[in-house]
């Protein structure tokens, strides 16, 4: 099974970028990254997801090298909103290969 | 709107009795998930099912059990040899293809009295 390793806390400041970095380094071939942003008592919320390259869609952006046994999520200008917890997900959704969920990240944004 | 509806939101369970967590997705999506939340902590899975009378344990299934009778249904149930149940759980639900990624629904919080 695909292990993830992330920074436990990061503070940022309102209008900074942010980048959130998660180390997978048995990724299998087939295997996808998969971020997602929770609020406290909410279910988690998808916020992109990526094989190799970069992904970018309105929210934020995925750079992951071309050994994959690592990702960056970035996050252009933040907001005060954007004060959540952040995981990065590894593996195959709906395969007999169980996913595994980080420990996350907490990201506090300051005024 | 198509979701996840996870009921109640809120659920108490004395001493040794067993509770019934709901998980409905209109969806439909193939496979679905249980998470156990504890504060601070990432999520854990209970069990996940990929298609219908057919799931699987994840890493922490003791003194829990699911069915999947219906494809847009995957009811948990914490019984009485869980003792510590007290926690966030959070269903899941996702088209059992690659690169889809799990939606989720808004948890039910669980306490002892």
């Amino acid at each position: 099974l695909a292990k993830t390793t992330q920074p436990i806390s990061m503070d940022s400041y309102e209008g900074q970028e942010v980048n959130i970095t998660c180390s997978h380094n048995n990724i299998a071939t087939n295997d996808y990254i998969t971020w997602y942003q929770q609020f406290p008592s909410q279910g988690p919320r998808f916020i992109i997801q990526g094989y190799k390259t970069k992904v970018t869609n309105e929210v934020a952006s995925l750079f992951i090298p071309a050994d994959r046994k690592s990702s960056t999520l970035s996050l252009p200008r933040v907001s005060l909103s954007d004060t959540a917890v952040y995981y990065c997900l590894v593996g195959v959704s709906g395969s007999a290969r169980q996913l595994t969920f980080g420990s996350g990240t907490q990201l506090t944004v300051l005024p | 709107d198509g979701g996840i509806t996870q009921s109640p939101k809120y659920l108490f369970r004395k001493e040794g009795q067993n509770v019934t967590l709901s998980c409905e997705q209109n969806l439909n999506h193939d496979a679905m998930y249980w998470y156990r939340q504890d504060p601070g902590q990432g999520l854990r899975l209970i069990y996940y099912s990929q298609i219908v009378n057919d799931f699987q344990k994840g890493d922490i299934a003791e003194g829990y059990s699911v069915s999947r009778e219906k494809k847009e249904s995957f009811p948990l149930t914490v019984t009485s040899a869980q003792k510590n149940p007290t926690a966030f759980y959070l269903c899941a639900s996702t088209l059992a293809r690659a690169g889809q990624p799990q939606h989720f629904g808004d948890g039910t919080r669980l306490s002892i009295l």
